[in-house]
């Protein structure tokens, strides 16, 4: 069974640090990750994806997958309030996009002004 | 991105009572499209699988008779929550892949359904 790890926290974040959300899969065969961004009430927005091993950034995100420990982590940096949200984390499915994604119970991110 | 677009975004409906929720990809066609319930502090639970033209496919413990969708064109997906209850309140997210088989996806608005 596909399973998808996160600490649901709230994690809690000084304005301005840095913001470590991290994740964990089940399924080695998935190749590609996905990491969502969903505010309270709102449906979930794309925030990064990953396709390979080592870091990927994108403004202050920064994706690290490490695919031998089924590891996959989004560090925010310079962190607002308005990056307080839940964060997602989903593996795409080895068959490819037939299947929807499994998305783990998500962490709550707080930034502290 | 891709856009998805939902309605309605909130619904309050009676108990007993059947209740459509409408997802259309307005920038591109839509051959699978995903339906997701999402209870309050829960995660995104897949529900099922909305084919064009042929059954949808349900996950395990989700009832095919009692949230019925149609998946009739390339753009347009409905889930019908018949003879709703209070337990069915929740919110429902569609969403779907543009390009094809691979890749993020794009999700509604969601719908807020609360049944009384």
């Amino acid at each position: 069974q596909k399973e998808v790890e996160q600490n649901s926290g709230p994690l809690s974040v000084p304005e301005g640090a840095i913001a470590s959300l991290n994740c964990t899969y089940s399924d080695r065969g998935s190749q590609s990750f996905f990491w969502y961004r969903q505010y309270s009430g709102k449906s979930p927005e794309l925030i990064m994806s990953i396709y390979s091993n080592g870091d990927k950034e994108d403004g202050r995100f920064t994706a690290q997958l490490n695919k031998a420990s089924q590891y996959v982590s989004l560090l925010i940096r310079d962190s607002q309030p308005s990056d307080s949200a839940t964060y997602l984390c989903a593996p795409e499915p080895p068959g490819g996009g037939a299947d929807g994604l499994t998305f783990g119970k998500g962490t709550h991110l707080i930034i502290q002004p | 991105g891709a856009v998805v677009s939902q309605h309605p975004s909130r619904v309050i409906c009676k108990s007993g009572t059947s209740v459509k929720i409408e997802c259309r990809s307005l920038d591109f066609q839509a051959t699978t499209m995903f339906w997701y319930r999402q209870f309050p502090k829960q995660s995104l639970m897949l529900m099922a699988t909305s084919n064009e033209g042929s059954k949808a496919t349900y996950e395990q413990g989700v009832e095919k008779d009692k949230f019925l969708i149609n998946h009739a064109s390339l753009t347009l997906s409905t889930l019908t929550v018949t003879s709703a209850h209070p337990e069915d309140s929740s919110f429902y997210i569609c969403s779907a892949r543009a390009g094809g088989y691979t890749g993020e996806l794009f999700f509604g608005e969601g719908s807020r359904l609360t049944v009384l």
